[in-house]
């Protein structure tokens, strides 16, 4: 059965003190992992879509990166407006685009 | 570009009413696919449809129909609404599950069933 592991459940952070979400996953064959940032009362945003193990993707104080078992998202001094849920998300070939999600990890930066 | 919409964003029904759920996309997109969210449970998928005409069968089902008469257009309703399915409900659509497939999700319908 896919699933997708992700913690902690909660992180708060000071401003500007790194650190790193865990996403562990199994799936029958990885079509793709995805991250996504939600805000409260919001949909989810996309940030990164990683396909093979070994890659790696960043967008401004985020790096995603992956194995073949599990995905981090690497967060690099972070602001107060980094704040949000952050979801993983995998698909399997074949699966017509569905995702399997994790629940999330709610992080919250302080000033 | 809207991108997802989504009517109504607030809804209150009282046990047995029957309510339909609109969601609306301007990308010109294939696929699209209904999702609820509940706290602790993360995002589980309902229905989807892979194009106009087509629908099928998430991880939970039950209790929903859906149809997909326009392309732009997948409406979810619940025929017979129980205190079970009060949720936040999130429509997404992407462009197929081919290249660069992420998907674009709606802003959400809060459904609260008494």
């Amino acid at each position: 059965e896919d699933q997708v592991t992700q913690s902690p459940e909660a992180l708060r952070l000071q401003e500007g003190e790194s650190s790193s979400l865990n996403c562990s996953y199994t799936v029958s064959g990885l079509r793709g992992l995805f991250w996504y940032r939600q805000d409260p009362g919001k949909g989810p945003e996309f940030l990164f879509t990683l396909y093979s193990a070994g890659e790696e993707k960043e967008k401004e104080r985020l790096k995603a990166t992956l194995t073949k078992k599990e995905s981090f998202l690497h967060i690099t001094a972070p602001k107060p407006e980094d704040s949000a849920t952050y979801l993983c998300a995998v698909q399997a070939w074949g699966s017509q685009g569905n995702l399997i999600f994790g629940k999330g990890t709610k992080l919250s930066v302080k000033p | 570009n809207a991108g997802v919409t989504q009517t109504p964003k607030f809804r209150v029904l009282k046990t047995g009413q029957s309510m339909t759920l609109l969601c609306a996309q301007d990308m010109n997109h294939e696929y699209m696919y209904w999702y609820r969210q509940d706290p602790g449970m993360g995002l589980r998928l309902i229905h989807y449809s892979v194009g106009e005409g087509t629908t099928a069968k998430g991880e939970v089902p039950d209790g929903y129909n859906v149809s997909r008469l326009k392309k732009q257009n997948f409406l979810l309703g619940l025929e017979s609404a129980a205190p079970s399915q009060t949720s936040v409900y999130f429509c997404a659509s992407t462009e197929t599950d081919a290249g660069n497939n992420e998907q674009f999700f709606g802003p959400g319908t809060r459904l609260t069933v008494l």
